[in-house]
């Protein structure tokens, strides 16, 4: 079965730090894979996804992600925090591709300090 | 604008009532999906559904209901089955085979 693993429930860097959340995923088939951010009580809304192609993968507010196969991660990367950036960010892994149901891990939560 | 609304935002039950939740979509999305969020737990899948007239469990539909008499609804009944039903719930849909969900903004279901 497939799973996520985000590593650290909480994160907190300075404003202008970078940002690293990390994501490892198990998957027996090619993977799909999902940034989500949550801001408090609100939906999930797409950062970013790789799906085939380029590993390195942009996304909007500046937040990119690098699917690297022989780690099995997608780690969550931004270079300079900014305040608004503090949220919770959830990294999904979509069962068989583009077939089936996505897989969330349990969420980081993002703070960051003026 | 195209996207997926909830309503309520907000909703008190009292212990033994069903409650239900509504969902729709004007994405033109075939699949929809409703999952419960609870603090440091993820979203866990609640039902899904990609066809009209048909759904499927998730990993945890234990007192929970849903239908799909129309493409663009997918409303949730929360029974009293459910132990303990207090969490935010989110409904998503998506085309199909794509991967990608889109996510409505959620309601806040609190028993008391």
């Amino acid at each position: 079965a497939q799973s996520v693993t985000q590593l650290g429930s909480h994160v907190s860097v300075s404003e202008g730090a970078l940002v690293l959340l990390r994501c490892n995923y198990s998957s027996s088939v090619p993977p799909y894979l999902f940034w989500y951010v949550q801001y408090p009580n609100q939906g999930l809304q797409l950062l970013l996804k790789y799906t085939t192609g380029a590993t390195l993968v942009k996304g909007i507010n500046g937040f990119e992600a690098e699917f690297k196969k022989s780690e099995t991660s997608f780690h969550l990367t931004k270079p300079s925090a900014h305040m608004s950036d503090a949220a919770e960010y959830f990294c999904a892994v979509s069962e068989g591709g583009s077939q089936g149901n996505l897989i969330f891990g349990k969420g980081t939560k993002l703070s960051v300090k003026p | 604008d195209g996207g997926i609304t909830q309503s309520p935002k907000y909703l008190f039950r009292k212990e033994g009532q069903n409650v239900t939740l509504s969902c729709e979509q004007n994405l033109n999305h075939d699949a929809m999906y409703w999952y419960r969020q609870d603090p440091g737990q993820g979203l866990r899948l609640i039902y899904y559904s990609q066809i009209v007239n048909d759904f499927q469990k998730g990993d945890i539909a234990e007192g929970y209901s849903v239908s799909r008499e129309k493409k663009e609804s997918f409303p949730l009944t929360v029974t009293s089955a459910q132990k303990n039903p207090t969490a935010f719930y989110l409904c998503a849909s998506s085309i199909l085979l794509s991967g990608e969900q889109f996510f409505g903004p959620g309601t806040r279901l609190t028993v008391l």
